[in-house]
């Protein structure tokens, strides 16, 4: 299994409070992706970054942001959460860049915001 | 823009029986696709990928693709289930024009009955 970590795990918080996401990689990766999961929605790319300090938004980015000062540390901030933002969130990486090149993903975070 | 539709949210079949997971992409250029899998509590892990080699792509676990241009499809088949397969599977495209981004279905839940 590719090296990613994600943490917390589980996070349980209230509407307006800022959360960090934090993803941790030991495969020295230069690509690094957030998603969100929702029922009949699949996964949704929020962020991505393709170095340390070079990010992109995504599909679903609005409410988000990222920040990338080391190779192996992505994490994924909601500045003021929302009931809209309760998901599961998952970390990827890859390699290279490429379409055939395949994404690894971390084990995810549930996030439920009250 | 690219997209994925997975036909069938849920799907079900007995142990030992025919598994066909069925996935139509919409791409203007040579797509790149995926299935991938999620057991329960867990991320996301490759089952397989086409890349324009062959059209017929063996995955892990006894599964299988195979791409069809003309059909825009690459359905996901298995021979025989096995109550280890019930888990959730995820089809997804990418192209070079994105670098590598993965556009996923929203996913087909397989259930395997005893």
């Amino acid at each position: 299994d590719a090296g990613i970590t994600q943490s917390p795990r589980h996070k349980v918080t209230e509407t307006g409070t800022p959360v960090t996401l934090r993803c941790h990689q030991t495969e020295n990766h230069r690509y690094m992706y957030w998603y969100r999961q929702d029922p009949g929605h699949g996964l949704r790319l929020i962020h991505y970054s393709y170095g340390v300090k070079d990010t992109d938004k995504g599909e679903v980015s609005d409410g988000y942001s990222v920040s990338r000062s080391k190779t192996e540390d992505f994490l994924l901030t909601l500045e003021s959460a929302t009931s809209s933002q309760t998901s599961v969130y998952f970390c990827a990486i890859s390699p290279q860049r490429g379409a055939h090149n395949e994404q690894f993903f971390g084990p995810g975070t549930r996030l439920t915001v009250l | 823009a690219q997209s994925v539709t997975q036909l069938g949210s849920h799907v079900s079949v007995s142990e030992g029986a025919l598994v066909l997971l069925r996935c139509n992409y919409s791409s203007s250029v040579p797509p790149y696709l995926f299935w991938y899998v999620q057991y329960p509590n867990q991320g996301l892990q490759l089952l397989l990928k086409y890349t324009s080699a062959a059209t017929l792509v063996k995955g892990i676990n006894g599964f299988e693709a195979e791409f069809k241009k003309s059909e825009t499809s690459f359905h996901l088949t298995k021979p025989s289930a096995h109550m280890s397969d019930a888990a959730e599977y995820f089809c997804a495209v990418s192209d070079q024009n994105q670098g590598g981004k993965l556009i996923f279905g929203q996913g087909t839940e397989l259930s395997v009955k005893p």
